[in-house]
């Protein structure tokens, strides 16, 4: 069964700090990874897909990369801004042990950046 | 225009209740999905449909019931209510499923409370 775990589930920096934020996966076969961001009261913004072939995405100050072997991703934030604090999860695309398609979340890193 | 709208926002009901939650997407995406967050905000997933067609249907009790009755539109129905499904209940939508195009647009959530 698919785990994914992200550390640390808080984090708390400077404005306009670089920073990053850790996934793991413990089955390797995936078919993709996204990252979203969740704000307050408020559904789920898709940030970054990385499909398995992929290495990495970036999109502005946000690159997310993925090593399928060693089951990890990470999101790197540019230059942090306190609009960008929100809690940040992944999510990797897989097949269960029983054939079907399986989305398992991580339980997300909470992101403060203080001003 | 709203990409993914849920109706209502808000929901509270008694136990023992059956009720609906509406879900609609204008992006012309093939995929839906339904979600549920706790109240420790573990996002997971419960079911997803591909062209109308039922792709993952995590264990859930089946009290809860997807309904699709076009491409865009996946309603879930659930049946005799339990205080154990109070949660926050997000629908989404993909171009595609374990494709490229697999990027997922969140709705606003819906609020259910069980009394």
């Amino acid at each position: 069964k698919q785990e994914v775990t992200q550390i640390p589930a808080a984090l708390s920096v400077p404005e306009g700090e670089n920073l990053v934020l850790n996934c793991s996966f413990t089955d390797s076969a995936i078919y993709n990874l996204q990252w979203f961001r969740q704000d307050p009261g408020k559904g789920l913004t898709s940030l970054l897909l990385i499909q398995s072939s992929q290495r990495e995405q970036t999109s502005g100050r946000l690159n997310a990369s993925l090593d399928k072997s060693s089951g990890r991703s990470t999101l790197y934030i540019a230059a942090s801004q306190p609009g960008d604090s929100a809690t940040y999860l992944c999510a990797v695309l897989g097949l269960s042990g029983a054939g079907s398609y399986q989305l398992t979340f991580g339980k997300g890193t909470k992101l403060s950046v203080i001003p | 225009d709203t990409a993914v709208s849920q109706t209502p926002k808000y929901l509270v009901t008694q136990m023992g209740n059956d009720k609906s939650i509406k879900c609609e997407q204008n992006l012309g995406h093939d995929t839906m999905y339904w979600y549920k967050q706790d109240s420790k905000k573990f996002l997971k997933i419960m079911f997803s449909y591909n062209n109308k067609e039922l792709i993952i249907n995590e264990t859930v009790p089946n009290r809860f019931s997807p309904k699709s009755p076009d491409k865009a539109h996946l309603n879930l129905h659930i049946n005799s209510l339990e205080l154990g499904d109070s949660a926050v209940y997000f629908c989404a939508s993909s171009q595609d499923f374990g494709g490229a195009t697999d990027t997922q647009y969140f709705g606003p959530g819906t609020r259910l409370t069980v009394l």
